[in-house]
């Protein structure tokens, strides 16, 4: 079974830092990865799919890597603004059990004015 | 574009009580996914649907039931409701064979007193 960690847990920085949010899974058998925001008690919002055959994805000023066989991605955020705070997650889905997601345990990120 | 749509948006239950979900997939999404996501806890995957059929099945009680119907439309029947059913209720869809991005409803919160 799939087991994904995300560190770290939580990351407070300074408004305008670049920053990395690291998503590493064991079986590196795996379709694409998701990366996902969640704020405080909401939905979850889709950042960046990553299929297994591409190494980066990116999206303004998000940036998405990722090593299969490491099984590790990255995720980039660049000039990091106040309204970035939120907790974000990272998701691969179970190969051999119908795609469903297993995430990671998320990174509570803080950016301060 | 057309998001999934979950109601109610907000649900508060007696214990013992039961409770039905609704999740309204993306037109032409033929897969539809329930999670689970507890207080403090990353989303846990309780069962899936494809073209009307169970797919999978996760962490998903004994105590609840799903479906699919022929507008592809999902409900998550829940029964004998316990103080730790109180939760974050997301569905999700996608078009399985082509690996997409799954796509996330902005979830029912389920109270349970």
């Amino acid at each position: 079974k799939q087991e994904v960690t995300q560190i770290p847990a939580a990351l407070s920085v300074p408004e305008g830092e670049n920053l990395v949010l690291n998503c590493s899974f064991t079986d590196s058998a795996i379709y694409n990865l998701q990366w996902f925001r969640q704020d405080p008690g909401k939905g979850l919002t889709s950042l960046l799919l990553i299929q297994s055959s591409q190494r980066e994805q990116t999206s303004g000023r998000l940036n998405a890597s990722l090593d299969k066989s490491s099984g590790r991605s990255t995720l980039y955020i660049a000039a990091s603004q106040p309204g970035d705070s939120a907790t974000y997650l990272c998701a691969v889905p179970e190969v051999d059990a119908g795609n469903m997601l297993t995430f990671g345990g998320g990174t509570r990120l803080m950016v301060k004015p | 574009a057309a998001g999934v749509i979950q109601s109610p948006r907000h649900l508060i239950k007696e214990k013992r009580e039961t409770a039905t979900l609704k999740c309204y997939p993306i037109p032409r999404h033929d897969t539809v996914y329930w999670y689970q996501q507890g207080p403090g806890q990353d989303p846990q995957f309780l069962i899936s649907f494809y073209e009307k059929m169970q797919s999978d099945k996760g962490s998903i009680p004994d105590r609840f039931s799903a479906q699919q119907f022929s507008d592809y439309h999902s409900e998550l029947n829940m029964s004998s409701l316990e103080l730790g059913d109180s939760a974050l209720y997301f569905c999700a869809s996608s078009r399985r064979w082509e690996a997409e991005t799954q796509y996330f409803g902005p979830g029912t919160r389920l109270l349970v007193l």
